[in-house]
């Protein structure tokens, strides 16, 4: 089983700063297998960004994924209100397809 | 639009079954592989089983190996998920998924809104 790290577990910030959210894995995953996702409280997950980099439908240009190997990154270039979340990492391309701990991203 | 629902969740006793239901509409749920993930009161999420668009595929997390069963039928829009010997830590807020395309290697797109199983005596 690939197991996922996220940290770190809290991240504290202001509106309009950079959030960068890191994703490691105990065995390499290949980059096209690899997703991130954001849950509110009291709300399903929503995807974000699979195959590393790719946006999912909707998703505003601030967020973007990158890495490659046992190293991603989720990075949201100036975080907006809403933005305030858990985030998830995610490997899919070998089962079980495990999720990371995740990270959460509170007001400073 | 597209939506996904959940349901049959409920109290269910320690060792006894339970089956969840996910009923697709707004989009061709025969073309697409659906997931289920569950998520424990104040814990994340956790990965529980997939199967491709035609069935043909599946897998499951360790945790629910021999106790849980995916399955679907393409002609009711309905994905299902057949849960015996259920234990306390199979509690949880149960999500169906679905993928953006019809094999298994996919993450997890358009979710359900999720349907709590409490399992206690």
């Amino acid at each position: 089983e690939i197991v996922l790290t996220q940290s770190p577990g809290t991240l504290s910030l202001s509106p309009g700063e950079r959030a960068t959210l890191s994703c490691r894995a105990s065995q390499s995953v290949s980059s096209s297998f690899l997703a991130w996702y954001q849950q509110k409280p009291g709300q399903a997950p929503r995807l974000l960004i699979f195959g590393t980099s790719n946006r999912a439908t909707g998703i505003p240009d601030r967020f973007s994924g990158s890495g490659s190997g046992t190293d991603f990154t989720l990075t949201i270039s100036r975080l907006e209100p809403e933005d305030f979340a858990v985030y998830y990492c995610q490997q899919y391309g070998r089962s079980p397809f495990t999720f990371g701990p995740g990270t959460k991203v509170d007001i400073k | 639009q597209v939506q996904l629902v959940e349901s049959g969740g409920g109290v269910v006793q320690p060792g006894r079954s339970l089956r969840l239901s996910c009923t697709a509409s707004g989009f061709t749920f025969s073309n697409y592989a659906m997931h289920w993930v569950r998520q424990a009161p104040g814990k994340g999420l956790e990965w529980v089983a997939i199967m491709s668009y035609d069935g043909s595929d599946k897998y499951y997390a360790d945790s629910v190996k021999g106790r849980f069963t995916i399955s679907r039928d393409n002609s009711e829009n309905t994905l299902y998920l057949q849960m015996n010997s259920l234990g306390v830590e199979d509690t949880a807020v149960y999500y169906c998924a679905r993928g953006w395309t019809a094999g298994t290697g996919t993450s997890c797109y358009i979710w359900g809104q999720g349907t709590l199983v409490t399992v206690s005596s």
